[in-house]
């Protein structure tokens, strides 16, 4: 299983709501990543998790919140967002945090924010 | 850190090689060269990456300069599903992968 998965993968939500997208992954991989993608943009890297701790945060505004309950899963939680948070949201996941760039990426949770 | 300079837009006749240059000036000695792919509404997809010596795997051919100041790399027989945005990388930090802007590639019958 070389699978990274993401649910749901297409979310609609007011700026009222709280809500969450769950990535998983079955390949042993310590170190798993979001990154958010505005249309025509490149991925931008929001957050990593090495050994199930928070190990980057590039100046993410706390109305998103990651969570890795275990190895195997990751999740961002999302509360009052607005409607320039509209985006892609990608997960990722590596062997571990040092040894390699091979990152694995999911297909993506499509965000939109009303 | 090092930043990547990738043209935005090249052409590529089905079955011919697609040579996608990058380059990347800045780069230092520890650094490694990466290369992701994205086809369309999917997610980035791994392709190659090397240090120094040129490298080569069932997707592509990478090719980096003496100096690592720049790299190329090759669709040795382009098809249509090739057809994507190339992201050439240059790691910064442990596990730090920063995506640039990519050159969008499009395969033509």
């Amino acid at each position: 299983d070389t699978e990274v998965t993401q649910t749901p993968k297409h979310l609609v939500m007011g700026m009222t709501n709280k809500k969450s997208l769950k990535c998983e992954q079955h390949m042993g991989h310590r170190a798993m990543y979001w990154y958010k993608q505005k249309a025509k943009k490149p991925p931008e890297l929001m957050f990593v998790y090495s050994y199930e701790k928070l190990s980057i945060n590039e100046s993410v505004p706390s109305r998103f919140s990651p969570e890795c309950p275990n190895s195997s899963l990751l999740n961002l939680h999302l509360h009052a967002l607005q409607p320039e948070d509209s985006a892609l949201y990608l997960c990722a996941s590596s062997q571990d945090q040092v040894n390699t760039g091979e990152l694995f990426f999911g297909e993506g949770s499509r965000l939109t924010v009303l | 850190d090092a930043k990547t300079t990738q043209p935005t837009s090249m052409d590529c006749a089905e079955g011919r090689a697609a040579n996608l240059p990058c380059n990347h000036s800045t780069i230092s000695g520890n650094e490694y060269v990466y290369w992701y792919r994205q086809i369309h509404s999917q997610g980035p997809q791994y392709i190659i990456h090397g240090l120094k010596n040129n490298e080569t795997n069932e997707m592509a051919s990478l090719i980096i300069t003496e100096d690592r100041k720049s790299s190329t790399l090759i669709l040795p027989h382009a098809t249509l599903r090739d057809t994507a945005v190339y992201y050439c990388i240059v790691r910064v930090g442990f596990q730090k992968l920063v995506f640039g802007t990519g050159t969008r590639l499009l395969v033509s019958p």
